[in-house]
């Protein structure tokens, strides 16, 4: 079954630790992003990486780090340095620029991170 | 910096009458612009976009660059309708997307 596989669904912190949330697609995409949902605020992008061992900040990457070793994996970790770090995360991909125009993107079911 | 903005955090409306879902944005080149729908209990998906000019589950979206709009209309809504809608935008030659806040639609039978 083709996808994006976003783990775990919901994950409990402390403050003060650091946590990784997963993202695997089997699409052969080569860009993933990384964006936070939070109610009001529609969606806003972290981190985005178009091709392996290359990634870019985004809009709110202050508190947050990714790695790109691997086509199919952008994990994301939650650095203690992220203040308000309690919100829904999305994972996404896509195959890039087609023809001149933005690729669409597939989306994860997301994951629910919530610090106590 | 280009922006996104959708007016409206929630609409509701009756079965069978007409929606438009308003977006507005701020980018000073040629933007592509995206609509991306959410329903109850399903990921994140794409609904339609300016360039394809087409009608998915009856709903159009023009691109009116003088007025810097890209509003999501349906001639008369049904209740599979009800769900989260994003405005978005790609600047050109870019892969990102910036998305507006999000409208919840709700269409009462």
């Amino acid at each position: 079954d083709g996808g994006i596989t976003q783990s775990p669904k919901y994950l409990f912190r402390k403050e003060g630790q650091n946590v990784t949330l997963s993202c695997e697609q089997n699409l052969n995409h080569d860009a993933m992003y990384w964006y936070r949902q939070d109610p009001g605020q529609g969606l806003r992008l972290i981190y985005y990486s178009q091709i392996v061992n290359d990634f870019q900040k985004g809009d709110i990457a202050e508190g947050y780090s990714v790695s790109r070793e691997k086509k199919e994996s952008f994990p994301l970790t939650v650095t203690s340095a992220q203040k308000n770090p309690t919100a829904f995360y999305l994972c996404a991909s896509s195959r890039g620029r087609q023809g001149g125009s933005t690729g669409e993107l597939f989306f994860g079911e997301g994951s629910r991170l919530t610090v106590l | 910096a280009q922006r996104v903005t959708q007016p409206e955090k929630l609409l509701s409306v009756f079965k069978g009458a007409p929606v438009e879902l308003k977006c507005n944005y701020s980018y000073s080149g040629s933007p592509e612009l995206f609509w991306y729908v959410q329903y109850s209990r399903q990921r994140l998906q794409l609904l339609l976009r300016h360039i394809s000019r087409e009608s998915i589950k009856g709903f159009t979206a023009d691109l009116n660059k003088g007025e810097t709009s890209f509003h999501l209309k349906k001639p008369f809504a049904q209740e599979e309708d009800s769900a989260m809608y994003y405005c978005a935008l790609a600047r050109e030659g870019a892969q990102k997307l910036v998305f507006g806040q999000g409208t919840r639609l709700t269409i009462n039978p």
